[in-house]
């Protein structure tokens, strides 16, 4: 149990398009997913933090008109990079909380590469 | 505020030496630590974890003890092999066990 999955696994978009990348808990429910971002041999960056029924919170600095976060339901999470540009090219990876196991879980990564 | 700070590598070990991959932490209250393993391409794994002081995680040979007085949480296998080349991660989490705080990541290569 406690799967997330992230879809697509990795996608290639051209400058000035937008991607959106879904993660979903598969066997629970998450009040609360957060969105990562992770630069080649870096460490996982905190982007934002999305509640479900409500905004997401952003870290300093994350554009949140440039990362749309969505947190429609208790399984899913979206995450649209808008207006992409090459530096947007990264790892991006999902996780959700479980309450009852007080633990993240996290999704295997979507690598975006923009041309 | 709450910190973790990791051992830098890279880490270049032969297969069956002994693993140590420190790391430290600075938390207010009670965190829970955790030890997470990124192989190359994927997401994070979680590889153990423990929730208070003086428990030990364990798993795939892998031991870490919490560690309150020392403020430490490290990573240490008996005998690594080949298949345990990845990037390791040290992170906590807070009170609510909502907000997680990472490391900066350990890369170790093992070598036949």
């Amino acid at each position: 149990g406690a799967v997330v999955s992230q879809h697509p696994s990795w996608v290639i978009c051209k400058s000035g398009t937008s991607v959106k990348i879904e993660c979903r808990s598969l066997d629970f429910q998450a009040t609360t997913m957060f969105w990562y971002r992770q630069f080649p041999k870096q460490s996982l960056m905190l982007m934002a933090t999305s509640n479900e029924g409500s905004k997401a919170t952003y870290e300093q600095g994350v554009e949140k008109d440039k990362f749309l976060i969505n947190h429609a339901s208790l399984t899913l999470s979206t995450l649209t990079v808008t207006s992409a540009h090459p530096e947007d090219s990264s790892f991006y990876i999902c996780s959700s909380y479980h309450r009852g196991l007080y633990e993240q879980y996290f999704g295997p990564g979507t690598r975006l590469t923009v041309t | 505020g709450n910190s973790v700070t990791q051992m830098e590598g890279p880490v270049t070990l032969s297969e069956e030496a002994f693993l140590t991959i420190n790391c430290t932490y600075t938390a207010t209250g009670y965190p829970s630590l955790f030890w997470y393993v990124q192989y190359p391409g994927e997401g994070l794994q979680l590889l153990l974890k423990a929730t208070k002081a003086d428990d030990k995680g364990s798993n795939k040979g892998f031991e870490a003890t919490y560690r309150k007085e020392t403020t430490s949480f490290h990573l240490e296998k008996g005998s690594v092999q080949v298949s345990d080349s990845a990037v390791y991660f040290c992170a906590l989490s807070g009170n609510t066990g909502n907000q997680f705080y990472f490391g900066t990541g350990t890369s170790l290569t093992v070598i036949p």
